[in-house]
């Protein structure tokens, strides 16, 4: 079976860094991808990990670590439009396992 | 322009009723997915094809059927026999399964079954 983990709700203020955190026991591991999504629509997604190491793509970036099945997602200097329910998946068996998301408020 | 539609974006039906909601894409995509959210739930995989005229259960397949007969389009029909309906079903495609498999997801349908 597939068990995937995140916190629930996260809080920040706006120009903040927040670090959600994603921990995962799978039956296989090809790679693991994270996703944001706005309420009410489509997830899009924002970063890969396939190896053990951090990936930075300009304000995100997101770390791997394979032997201990744990990865996490660095938003820094936070803005309103990145309020927002952040989604760990991992890729397995050409299929997707999906947490349950990371809802983040982002305050003035 | 290149993406995933699905429609329409609201749907009631009565309970008892079979419903079929649309997924076309135009990225030349192979594979296709089909997930249900719940509220505090993540995505769940009902369906996947990875080419056509064929397609595999997912986790949740119980109550629902597909078809893949052409590759732009993957159509669910949400049985009679699903439990509990009501969800936001959201459509998927991706190049081809294997690694680095970045799917890219439609708008969503939302079913309320009343």
């Amino acid at each position: 079976g597939q068990n995937i983990d995140q916190p629930t709700e996260m809080t920040a203020t706006e120009g903040a860094i927040v670090q959600i955190n994603c921990t995962y026991q799978t039956s296989g591991f090809n790679g693991l991808f994270w996703y944001q999504q706005h309420a009410g629509e489509a997830p899009t997604f924002l970063s890969y990990n396939v190896l053990d190491g951090l990936e930075e793509k300009g304000r995100f970036s997101s770390f791997l670590s394979r032997s201990k099945g744990y990865s996490y997602l660095l938003l820094k200097e936070l803005q309103m439009k990145d309020s927002a329910s952040y989604l760990c998946a991992v890729e397995d068996d050409y299929k997707l396992s999906f947490g349950a998301g990371t809802t983040v408020t982002v305050r003035a | 322009d290149g993406g995933i539609t699905q429609s329409p974006k609201y749907l009631f039906r009565k309970e008892g009723q079979n419903v079929t909601l649309s997924c076309e894409q135009n990225l030349n995509h192979d594979a296709m997915y089909w997930y249900r959210q719940d509220p505090g739930q993540g995505l769940r995989l009902i369906y996947y094809s990875q080419i056509v005229n064929d397609f595999q259960k997912g986790d949740i397949a119980e109550g629902y059927s597909v078809s893949r007969e052409k590759k732009e389009s993957f159509p669910l029909t949400v049985t009679s026999a699903q439990k509990n309906p009501t969800a936001f079903y959201l459509c998927a495609s991706s190049m081809a399964g294997g690694p680095y498999n970045e799917q890219f997801f439609g708008p969503g349908t939302r079913l309320t079954v009343l």
